[in-house]
């Protein structure tokens, strides 16, 4: 089946670096990938689209000079989590939609960032 | 614009009794339908889904779900639960056509105790 693998699964960094967070499709090709993130006990968020090769498209309230989307190839999309802080903690997922877009989404395992 | 409600935040079952956890939907249109679950410090697995054809779909781990149009639901049940089923369940839409977003619900925490 179609897998999404996400790395680093857990970071740990000090507030006001950089992280940056790869997901890739292992065995598709991924014409669209979306990012989420999970706050504790809750659903997933929304935070931003990406298509290869274009601009990401960010949810209201994302801030995309904080979170920079890059998906420069159909089987990888990074997201930099820019001058960290710790209220930027939490679960970050990205999932992918494959050539054949049949709706479903095949999700990454998730990346956790704790910011000291 | 397409939603999802998930009416139980937390559902507490004996293992080896059944269980259902409800979802009902909110679209003007047709949609695919989903149950992901996932585990703790997990990404989401897909359980099942609804696309198209009969109404009751079979997914992994003995689970199944039924698609109700009339009653714009798709509620996900397993007659007989185990210890390794406590997990958060959601139950996510999306539009057919074009590059939609998959629209979640708030999720249901199946307990499963001895």
């Amino acid at each position: 089946g179609a897998v999404v693998s996400q790395h680093p699964s857990r970071v740990i960094c000090k507030s006001g670096t950089s992280v940056k967070i790869e997901c890739r499709s292992l065995d598709f090709q991924a014409t669209t990938m979306f990012w989420y993130r999970q706050f504790p006990k809750k659903s997933l968020m929304l935070m931003a689209t990406s298509n290869e090769g274009s601009k990401a498209t960010y949810e209201q309230g994302v801030e995309k000079d904080k979170f920079l989307i890059n998906h420069a190839s159909l089987t990888l999309s990074t997201l930099t989590v820019t001058s960290a802080h710790p209220e930027d903690s939490s679960f970050y997922i990205c999932s992918a939609r494959g050539l054949a877009n049949t709706g479903e989404l095949f999700f990454g395992e998730g990346s956790r960032l704790t910011v000291l | 614009a397409q939603s999802v409600t998930q009416l139980d935040s937390q559902v507490p079952v004996f293992e080896e009794a059944p269980v259902e956890l409800r979802c009902n939907y909110s679209s003007s249109v047709s949609v695919y339908l989903f149950w992901y679950v996932q585990y703790p410090n997990q990404g989401l697995q897909l359980l099942l889904k609804y696309l198209s054809g009969s109404t009751l779909v079979k997914g992994i781990n003995g689970f199944e779900a039924e698609f109700n149009k009339s009653q714009t639901s798709f509620h996900l049940r397993k007659p007989s639960v185990h210890i390794s089923d406590t997990a958060e369940y959601f139950c996510a839409v999306i539009l057919p056509r074009g590059f939609q977003k998959l629209v979640f619900g708030t999720g249901t925490r199946l307990l499963v105790s001895p």
